[in-house]
């Protein structure tokens, strides 16, 4: 199985800061990789799709990029709505592995 | 709108099976594959399996292969996940999730479904 992991598994930040949370994966997987937000309590939601493409209806502060093993999730100016766990997921392969989480909080 | 609703809590006793339900609307439920993904307490998230709702095909976890079933009924556009022998560590929210794109990713997904197993 391919392993994800992420980096920071949490992290303090305030309301209008640049956030990063990248995402390695254990072999390459060309640019098969996902990210999700998800809130307490509720479902993930897909922000990034195919290692950059943004989902429509998500906010422009949020981006990814990568390829290969390496990828970054970022978010330019850090809204209150956004404080969440953040996973990645690669579907490069079965199972479909996700990453261990990173959760952003108030600083 | 295109929706995934699941069936309700429930609550079994070591051993039991549990069949999941995920009801599919707004799109054309045969289209698009369905997965289950499950998150123990505190836990992340961990793919379980997977089904090609079009012909029926399937793939598990190894960690499941044994005991997981992934089924669907095209007339009723659901999709199930039955767990059988269960034990504590299955005490978890059960999520399905359709999978879409040519780098396929989970666009959509069920509201979920809590498992306590206890005795």
């Amino acid at each position: 199985d391919i392993q994800m992991t992420q980096s920071p598994s949490s992290l303090s930040a305030s309301v209008g800061d640049r956030v990063t949370i990248t995402c390695r994966a254990s072999q390459t997987i060309s640019s098969y990789l996902n990210w999700y937000q998800q809130k307490p309590g509720k479902a993930p939601k897909l922000l990034i799709y195919a290692a950059s493409s943004l989902l429509s209806g998500v906010p422009s502060r949020f981006s990814g990029s990568g390829s290969g093993t390496d990828f970054t999730l970022t978010i330019s100016s850090l809204q209150p709505e956004d404080f969440a766990t953040y996973y990645c997921q690669q579907s490069h392969s079965t199972p479909g592995t996700f990453g261990q989480g990173t959760k952003v909080e108030v600083k | 709108q295109d929706h995934l609703v699941q069936s309700g809590a429930e609550v079994k006793k070591p051993g039991a099976s549990v069949k999941v339900s995920c009801k599919a609307s707004g799109y054309t439920f045969t289209s698009y594959s369905i997965h289950w993904v499950r998150q123990a307490p505190g836990q992340g998230l961990e793919w379980m399996g997977w089904i090609n709702t079009g012909n029926g095909k399937t793939k598990y976890s190894q960690k499941f292969q044994d005991r997981v079933t992934i089924t669907r009924d095209t007339s009723a556009n659901t999709a199930y996940m039955e767990l059988s022998s269960l034990r504590s560590e299955d005490t978890a929210v059960y999520y399905c999730a359709r999978e879409t794109g040519t780098l396929p990713y989970f666009d959509y997904w069920g509201q979920g479904t809590l498992v306590t197993v206890s005795s």
